[in-house]
């Protein structure tokens, strides 16, 4: 089945500590993005990428860090300058880079610091 | 600046009956989209119903259709014959329609949470 996997489903951090979190498609979209939702809120967009090699900051990339050296997957570093990491994340993609599109969202990974 | 607000933090409707769930939005561009996105318990983001703000005509996907209102700056999401497994959280939200850029400007609003009574 086609699909957004993301991995881990729940990960913890300490202080101090960078984190990574997975995101795999096989849509074969050209375009990913990374969101962040916290309790009582929408979601708020990290990062995004049109094409492979390339990625642009959306409204609060502070404190994150992204690399898209595959079409197929988009990891996303939350560094120990993310000072407030606990939150929800969700990646997601689209046929291509374009305002109108479907998103297509994986299932989502909780972040909690210990 | 691009806002979307959604009043009704939570909603009940009884199962098979009809439910509304508000959206307003404001925005300075003369074109754009809306969506309406459902979140299960799951938190899986799942597209319910696009509309393209250019066509008058209401979008609709089987039991979900919309009264867009554009003079009013207004995108209600009504479910017909409500099912348990509409319960979720439902989020609105907007994007310019543009010749180049992406979704980087796609604003989604704090969310409705819909309740199905059996």
């Amino acid at each position: 089945d086609g699909g957004i996997t993301q991995s881990p489903k729940y990960l913890f951090r300490k202080e101090g500590q960078n984190v990574t979190l997975s995101c795999e498609q096989n849509l074969n979209h050209d375009a990913m993005y990374w969101y962040r939702q916290d309790p009582g809120q929408g979601l708020r967009l990290i990062y995004y990428s049109q094409i492979v090699n390339d990625f642009q900051k959306g409204d609060i990339a502070e404190g994150y860090s992204v690399s898209r050296e595959k079409k197929e997957s988009f990891p996303l570093t939350v560094t120990s300058a993310q000072k407030n990491p606990t939150a929800f994340y969700l990646c997601a993609s689209s046929i291509r880079f374009n305002r109108g599109e479907k998103l297509f969202f994986g299932s989502g990974t909780q972040l909690s610091v210990l | 600046a691009q806002t979307v607000t959604q009043s009704q933090p939570e909603m009940s409707v009884q199962e098979a009956e009809t439910v509304t769930l508000s959206c307003t939005y404001d925005t300075s561009e003369s074109d754009y989209y809306l969506f309406w996105y459902k979140q299960p318990p799951s938190r899986q983001m799942i597209l319910v119903i696009r509309q393209e703000a250019y066509k008058q005509q209401n979008a609709t996907e089987n039991r979900f259709s919309v009264n867009f209102q554009k003079a009013a700056k207004s995108f209600s999401l009504k479910i017909s014959d409500s099912q348990l497994g509409d319960a979720a959280m439902y989020f609105c939200a907007q994007s310019p329609r543009a010749t180049q850029g992406g979704s980087e400007k796609l604003v989604f609003g704090k969310g409705t949470k819909l309740t199905v009574n059996p």
